[in-house]
């Protein structure tokens, strides 16, 4: 089984900061990663993902994250925020078999203030 | 990429009635989906797998006689709340597995008055 851990619930940052939340996980088996944004009263849309190869994987809209085996982590960053990025941002993680069985955490709600 | 789409987006229903949510594969077909609730401020939970043509497999702590799950195609899922009460109102939304990733409806906000 899987568990997926986001310490931080709430993220206030000012625009144009940079920001990381912060998304730890547990598997006895190997993982896929993936991280969702959802708007107020929408459904989810999918940020980025891991699967395999390279440990650092980007978005279209500046947001990274980096799969981290030793520390059980994939954080996902931004050098630089928007008004728009408010949100709430979830991390889930599956099995890799392919399922696509989804446990996310908790969420975290980015606020970025003007 | 692929379409899930799922219908209705919001429904308002009195306690004690039943309601029925429909999940779409548009443009694959989907053998297994999933179901996920998420109350106001919290994360989502995985309900229960629905899987076609054979009964669904339901999450711990999931009463299987109040959420009815069929999958009676390889593009249709559906939910149907029985005897809803106030307790169940919340966001429920469905996903269907692709290649590399799973694709979700926009969801549906049961409200029970």
């Amino acid at each position: 089984a899987q568990s997926v851990t986001q310490l931080d619930s709430q993220v206030p940052v000012f625009e144009e900061a940079p920001v990381e939340l912060r998304c730890n996980y547990s598997s006895s088996v190997s993982v896929y990663l993936f991280w969702y944004v959802q708007y107020p009263n929408q459904g989810l849309q999918l940020l980025l993902k891991y699967l395999s190869g390279s440990t650092l994987v980007e978005s279209i809209n500046g947001f990274e994250a980096e799969f981290n085996k030793s520390q059980t982590s994939f954080h996902l960053r931004k050098p630089s925020v928007h008004i728009s990025d408010t949100a709430e941002y979830f991390c889930a993680v599956s099995d890799a078999s392919g399922t696509y069985k989804y446990i996310f955490g908790t969420g975290t709600r980015l606020k970025v203030l003007a | 990429g692929a379409v899930v789409s799922q219908h209705p987006s919001w429904v308002i229903c009195k306690s004690g009635t039943s309601v029925k949510i429909e999940c779409r594969s548009l443009d694959f077909q989907a053998t297994t989906m999933f179901w996920y609730r998420q109350f106001p401020k919290q994360s989502l939970m995985l309900m229960a797998t629905s899987n076609e043509g054979s009964k669904a497999t339901y999450e711990q702590g999931v009463e299987k006689d109040k959420f009815l799950i069929n999958h009676a195609s390889l593009t249709l899922s559906t939910l149907t709340v029985t005897s809803a009460h106030p307790e169940d109102s919340s966001f429920y939304i469905c996903s269907a597995p692709g290649n590399t990733e799973a694709f979700f409806g926009q969801g549906t906000r049961l409200t029970v008055v």
